[in-house]
């Protein structure tokens, strides 16, 4: 059974860097055919999707275009875990972030989430 | 925005019937899937691949699919069900890789 396990800071002041953790249980980071990702689920509700990165004999990492220039995603294989860090953040940013499993296939589900951390932006 | 269109809510007599409609471009290349959300807890996948469930999700829950359009049904809803459904699947623009619907909030009267 997969576990995803989130940690790290629910406030943070605008300008500064959100920095979030996704530690894994039952599965590698480094996993051959599934990725990782990041999703936000605004105050209104809805789902986006923020970024991805998966291991294929290399590491791969795609970003939303919309927080492309602010956004880095890490795996960590020797905590076998991965990070979230979005820069210069707003409050537009306030949200509950959750990290995920793409199953893979090619069929673009994600099977597993992390418990949610609850985000604020506001000094 | 979102790339996939879902109504906003709809409302079910305990033990009927209700479906739940979602719509886009992507959904005629790429397949659907359902996720079900109860009020500060993380959304639980509950159809997969268009039409396959997860080991654990109660076969009331069905999905299909033509075209534009997937759709959830929940055959002889239980109070339980009573939740958000968001669908999902790969985005048709480069840009755009995931894309979420807006959600439909179901009530089980």
């Amino acid at each position: 059974q997969v576990q995803l396990q989130q940690s790290g800071p629910g406030l943070v002041k605008p300008s500064q860097t959100l920095s979030l953790t996704c530690a894994i249980s039952g599965d590698s980071v480094s996993s051959n055919n599934v990725a990782w990702n990041w999703i936000r689920q605004s105050p209104s509700g809805g789902l986006v999707w923020l970024g991805r990165t998966y291991y294929r004999s290399e590491w791969y990492h795609d970003y939303a275009v919309s927080v492309k220039s602010r956004i880095t995603i890490n795996p960590d294989t020797s905590k076998n875990q991965f990070s979230l860090q979005l820069n210069s953040v707003t409050p537009e940013d306030t949200g509950v972030y959750y990290c995920a499993r793409d199953a893979g296939g090619g069929l673009y589900y994600f099977d597993y989430w992390g418990q949610g951390t609850l985000v604020t932006v506001s000094s | 925005s979102s790339e996939l269109t879902q109504d906003p809510a709809v409302s079910v007599a305990l033990g009927q019937t209700v479906g739940i409609t979602c719509q886009g471009d992507s959904l005629r290349d790429y397949h659907a899937s359902w996720y079900q959300q109860k009020p500060g807890l993380a959304p639980v996948l509950v159809i997969y691949d268009k039409t396959k469930r997860p080991s654990g999700i109660p076969d009331r829950f069905s999905g299909s699919s033509s075209g534009n359009t997937a759709s959830l049904t929940i055959t002889g809803a239980q109070a339980e069900d009573e939740a958000d459904y968001y669908c999902h699947s790969r985005g048709s623009k480069i840009d755009h890789l995931y894309v979420f619907g807006s959600g439909t909030k179901v009530t089980v009267l």
